[in-house]
């Protein structure tokens, strides 16, 4: 069974770009997550969509934004960067009370 | 709402020592505990969890955590560690909220 994957790996971007960062799930998982990992802060969840809607979001300003497609993939978008938005972004994937993680999309933004 | 402290930041160990990653939460409601590992540029992994049941769960490769609800702790231990064991290990917690919470994680340190 293939796990949740991610793409790009890395991604390099200046400030005030525009990144998108994809995922998609494991097969039959309805709901995807999203996390920010900054160094020394631990995992910030970001956003939730379950069957195509968004169903939580973190503290995090709307700049952060995504949309989950009919095949349950899943999109995050980050508008207007920031240096501060360097980090490891993760995605999961759920079915029950277990998540799933992908490697992660490495953001640098300079 | 429900909150995870991982107690330490840094747990420095020689191989085949016995560890112990301290993690304590908070919540309202009935939880469901876990905990994650992350090796270097690697997502996480589910290492463990505790859903209800026995209070002690183990892993596949020698980990295990107990789950005390009087202390709210769900500490990880594993009677020796080896060179591999090395990396950041996150505890995470999940209440009444479909959202798990995650503390700052503890990295494992196994000096030959």
């Amino acid at each position: 069974e293939a796990g949740v994957t991610q793409s790009p790996t890395h991604l390099i971007k200046t400030r005030g770009q525009q990144a998108t960062l994809r995922c998609s799930p494991i097969s039959g998982h309805t709901s995807v997550y999203w996390y920010q990992q900054a160094l020394g802060l631990g995992l910030q969840f970001l956003l939730w969509y379950d069957e195509g809607e968004e169903r939580n979001r973190g503290n995090f300003p709307p700049r952060f934004s995504g949309r989950q497609f009919p095949n349950y993939s899943s999109e995050l978008n980050v508008n207007a960067l920031e240096l501060e938005d360097s980090a490891l972004y993760l995605c999961a994937s759920s079915l029950r009370d277990e998540q799933y993680f992908g490697p992660g999309t490495r953001l640098t933004v300079t | 709402a429900q909150s995870v402290t991982q107690l330490d930041s840094q747990v420095p160990v020689f191989e085949e020592a016995p560890v112990e990653l301290r993690c304590n939460y908070s919540s309202s409601v009935s939880v469901y505990l876990f905990w994650y590992v992350q090796y270097p540029n690697q997502g996480l992994q589910l290492l463990l969890k505790y859903l209800s049941g026995s209070t002690l769960v183990e892993s596949i490769n020698g980990f295990e955590a107990e789950f005390n609800k009087s202390q709210t702790s769900f500490h990880l231990r594993k009677p020796s560690v080896h060179i591999s064991d090395t990396a950041e290990y996150f505890c995470a917690v999940k209440g009444g909220s479909y959202i798990p919470t995650f503390g700052r994680g503890t990295s494992l340190i196994v000096h030959p």
